[in-house]
């Protein structure tokens, strides 16, 4: 198994753009989480997903947004880029979604907004 | 509101000399405390946690609550301990939102 994978690795957009960033969790996990990592800091928490539900919401205005599909696969949207959107994206997966399940996180996405 | 505070951004000791990286933790109720790293060029991993009171690496951690520490140690380290160490909590409320801290950069020099 590849871990989790996220595409793409890169990306620069301009700000006012949209963007989506795709995750594919290990085989078998049924929950994805979603962090930001801006420079120098640690990761943020933006959303986790189960089963295709939203289970969790952290502290992010509503320019970013979500969904996972029924093959546990997940896109994270963010609309109306700032400069300050600019960070590294990470999906982290894990079998279920209470505090007992480790996750596991991909290699990121690193987004660029100029 | 829960919080993490790794002090130090940067750790640099000599190879056998002992590591202890600090964590301080803010949470009304019953965390679990965890260690992540991530070695160079490779993706953030979970190093261990509090409840399994393993030692992983060579590494330990005990939960003081009444300091609110979780802090990392290893009584002689090694190159290969050169990483990136991230302190992590999860509160209570059935999902997955951890919060971490900003890092502690761990140099071993030869």
């Amino acid at each position: 198994d590849a871990g989790v994978t996220q595409s793409p690795t890169h990306l620069i957009k301009t700000r006012g753009q949209q963007v989506t960033l795709r995750c594919s969790p290990i085989s078998g996990h049924k929950s994805v989480s979603w962090y930001q990592q801006v420079l120098g800091q640690g990761p943020q928490f933006i959303f986790q997903y189960y089963e295709k539900e939203e289970r969790g919401r952290g502290n992010f205005p509503d320019r970013f947004s979500a969904r996972q599909f029924p093959n546990y696969s997940s896109e994270l949207n963010v609309n109306a880029l700032l400069l300050g959107d600019s960070a590294l994206y990470l999906c982290a997966s894990s079998l279920g979604s209470g505090v007992a399940y480790e996750q596991y996180f991909g290699p990121g996405t690193r987004l660029t907004v100029t | 509101a829960q919080r993490v505070t790794q002090p130090e951004k940067l750790l640099s000791v000599f190879k056998g000399a002992p590591v202890e990286l600090k964590c301080n933790y803010s949470y009304s109720g019953s965390p679990e405390l965890f260690w992540y790293v991530q070695y160079s060029r490779q993706r953030l991993q979970l190093l261990l946690r509090h409840i399994s009171r393993e030692s992983i690496k060579g590494f330990t951690a005990d939960l003081n609550k009444g300091e609110t520490s979780f802090h990392l140690k290893k009584p002689f380290a090694q190159e290969e301990d050169s990483a990136m160490y991230y302190c992590a909590l999860r509160g209570t409320g059935g999902y997955q939102k951890v919060t971490f801290g900003t890092g502690t950069k761990l140099q071993v020099i030869p």
